[in-house]
């Protein structure tokens, strides 16, 4: 069974700091790691998704890494800004293989507060 | 690309009243998934479709809950009898096999559910 946790559960930032937001999980057989945004009462938007054979994705100012073997991933966040503000989830699929495809365990995410 | 689009947004309705929401996917995304986000938690798997089929249920989906997606192209989910315990953000995602382990899931904005 998949289990995902978050640290820290909450964060708050001056504008311009670059920051690390932590996920680890307990299943390493994944294919793939996401990492969403999501804004009060909104849904989720997907940000990265990391593939199992890579070590890290980026775009913008976002950076996503993927240890496997330890179970961990990062997202790094440079020069935030008040747009940033948001609860950021990661989540990793529930198990090996094409039956796990989609079925994401989610973190309880980390929310960001990046005031001016 | 419109998105997933969800309808109702919010829905407010009385304990033991039937409620059924819809999810339109993005057009060319064959897999379709309910999830189920209560307050400060991550989104949970609720049921996954792959065109027409139903391919699986959680745990959590109770004898009460129902999904349907008659054509393969939008969803249903029928709740029976709401319980106040089925107060809760109600996600559709779609996703396309296309890159098949590696596609992102796209997530619609959600319908709030509050049963008093």
């Amino acid at each position: 069974k998949q289990e995902v946790t978050q640290i820290p559960a909450a964060l708050s930032v001056p504008e311009g700091e670059n920051l690390v937001l932590n996920c680890s999980f307990t299943d390493s057989a994944i294919y793939n790691l996401q990492w969403f945004r999501q804004d009060p009462g909104k849904g989720l938007t997907s940000l990265l998704l990391i593939q199992s054979s890579q070590r890290e994705q980026t775009s913008g100012r976002l950076n996503a890494s993927l240890d496997k073997s330890s179970g961990r991933s990062t997202l790094y966040i440079a020069a935030s800004q008040p747009g940033d503000s948001a609860t950021y989830l990661c989540a990793a699929p529930r198990g090996a293989g094409g039956t796990s495809y989609g079925k994401l365990t989610f973190g309880q995410g980390t929310i960001l507060t990046v005031h001016p | 690309d419109t998105g997933v689009s969800q309808d109702p947004r919010h829905k407010i309705t009385k304990r033991g009243q039937n409620v059924t929401f819809r999810c339109d996917p993005i057009s060319e995304h064959n897999r379709l998934y309910w999830y189920r986000q209560t307050l400060g938690q991550g989104p949970e798997f609720l049921t996954y479709f792959q065109n027409e089929a139903q391919l699986e249920k959680s745990r959590l989906l109770s004898d009460r809950f129902s999904a349907e997606r008659p054509k393969g192209s939008f969803s249903t989910l029928e709740i029976q009898r709401t319980e106040q315990g089925d107060s809760a953000m109600y996600l559709c995602a779609s996703s396309s096999d296309r890159l098949t382990y590696n596609s992102p899931l796209h997530f619609g904005n959600g319908t709030r559910l509050t049963v008093t």
